[in-house]
């Protein structure tokens, strides 16, 4: 079945410092997602995006569908921003939505 | 538009017992999928229901089954609990459609500890 691999596994930053996560992935998607894990472990879904680029705020992504990643920016990091944060694949056949997951990115943002 | 809803939110049980989780789409849905989250092994897909037919299943022994109901309510259950079912459990919905259909929306989980 397909892999997914994230990195880096652990970060952590100065509030108002940016980053970028990386999810890897070993073929073809239909579907990819990004969430953010709070505390209380509920998974916020952040964005929809197998291919292209989206922005929302601070937050930005970019998958490259042909060359398997996908990339989340967080812009001028804040202290709510820390949990951790998972990329969500479902490959082919389509119509599955049998979401592989990443093991995650876990951030820290220190005030 | 209420989001995802499951309970109960935390349970313990003992060995042998089962459980049952229930979870309540977001009104429209009729897709509810069902993960396991552990330490150890992240998240695993568990199975899907669309108009209560199960469509998916993942890697899990019998002991986990799911159904769905006419109102898209969605229940699994577990038997004959084990040590390692200690996880969080997590239902998610999609809806359908162009516009809203392949984003999944997850509830805050079930948080099962298991004795």
């Amino acid at each position: 079945g397909i892999q997914v691999e994230q990195s880096p596994p652990d970060l952590i930053l100065q509030e108002g410092a940016n980053s970028t996560l990386r999810c890897n992935f070993s073929d073809s998607v239909n579907n990819l997602q990004w969430f953010h894990q709070n505390p209380w472990g509920q998974l916020i879904n952040l964005f929809y995006i197998p291919s292209g680029t989206k922005q929302n705020g601070r937050l930005s992504a970019t998958t490259v569908a042909t060359e398997r990643y996908s990339l989340l920016y967080i812009s001028s990091s804040q202290t709510t921003d820390s949990g951790v944060y998972f990329c969500a694949v479902d490959g082919p056949p389509s119509g599955t939505y049998k979401y592989i997951f990443g093991t995650g990115t876990r951030l820290k943002v220190l005030a | 538009k209420a989001g995802v809803t499951q309970t109960p939110r935390y349970l313990i049980k003992t060995r042998g017992q089962q459980v049952t989780l229930s979870c309540s789409p977001i009104s429209g849905h009729r897709s509810v999928s069902w993960y396991q989250q552990t330490p150890g092994q992240g998240l695993q897909f568990l199975f899907e229901y669309f108009s209560e037919t199960q469509r998916n299943k993942g890697n899990f022994p019998g002991r986990f089954s799911g159904r769905q109901f006419s109102n898209s309510r969605s229940e699994m259950n577990v038997s004959t609990l084990e040590l390692g079912d200690s996880a969080l459990y997590l239902c998610a919905s999609r809806g359908q459609g162009y516009l809203s259909g392949n984003t999944i929306y997850f509830g805050e989980g079930s948080w099962l500890t298991v004795v």
